[in-house]
């Protein structure tokens, strides 16, 4: 199973953009990139996923390396309401991959 | 409706007491999963559902019972549990592996156990 690492915390202003990295170095070609957050005693919710190219959508961006061994998932314009743990996960979605393992994230924290 | 509902959403039960945690969805997902959580920890995998039959248990105590009566429910019994089981408990939902889509897991907001 491929394994991720992430900072254990990051702090970034409002406004700002926020840059959280993940590395993947084991990732497998068939497995893919998400990353969901976790807000105080909510659950998880999705952000975004990908392969191997970069994505967009209305909450976030992924960039992904060429050799998609690492990943950044921008949110572009940070508020306090995006404080929170971040968790990024490589996951297979053929059958016999591995489920949604979350490692221990990092937390966020946007300070006004 | 990307929806995952979880009830109850708090549960305050005795060692002796039998209580059932009830997850619903109607995504048309395949593949339901049970997550159990403790304070400041990252969510832990318990079990997983494919095409209502359990594919994954990750050796989780019989004190706990999944049960899965059709492809939008998701139960777990609880059995004689012990105050070190008090956590948040997570139901999720998703496509079914092996349908070769890539596909995101959708999570209820948890019913928050204790064990007293």
């Amino acid at each position: 199973d491929a394994k991720t690492t992430q900072p254990p915390s990051m702090d970034c202003a409002e406004g700002r953009a926020a840059n959280l990295p993940c590395n993947h170095s084991t990732i497998s070609g068939n497995e893919y990139v998400y990353w969901y957050r976790q807000i105080h005693s909510q659950g998880p919710q999705y952000i975004i996923h990908g392969l191997k190219n970069n994505e967009t959508n209305e909450m976030a961006s992924l960039i992904i390396t060429e050799d998609r061994k690492s990943s950044t998932l921008i949110l572009p314009h940070a508020t306090l309401r995006d404080t929170a743990v971040y968790y990024c996960i490589v996951r297979a979605t053929t059958s016999g991959g591995q489920n949604f393992v979350f490692g221990p994230g990092t937390r966020l924290s946007v300070l006004p | 409706d990307t929806e995952v509902t979880q009830t109850p959403k708090h549960l305050v039960m005795g060692m002796t007491n039998k209580k059932s945690l009830k997850c619903e969805q109607h995504m048309g997902h395949r593949a339901m999963y049970w997550y159990k959580q403790k304070a400041k920890k990252p969510p832990e995998l318990m079990f997983v559902y494919s095409y209502e039959k359990l594919s994954i248990n990750e050796s989780v105590p019989s004190r706990f019972s999944p049960e899965c009566p059709n492809s939008s429910l998701l139960n777990l019994h609880l059995h004689a549990l012990q105050p070190e089981d008090s956590a948040l408990y997570l139901c999720a939902s998703s496509q079914a592996l092996g349908i070769n889509k890539n596909t995101e897991a959708f999570f209820g907001q948890g019913t928050r156990l204790t064990v007293v």
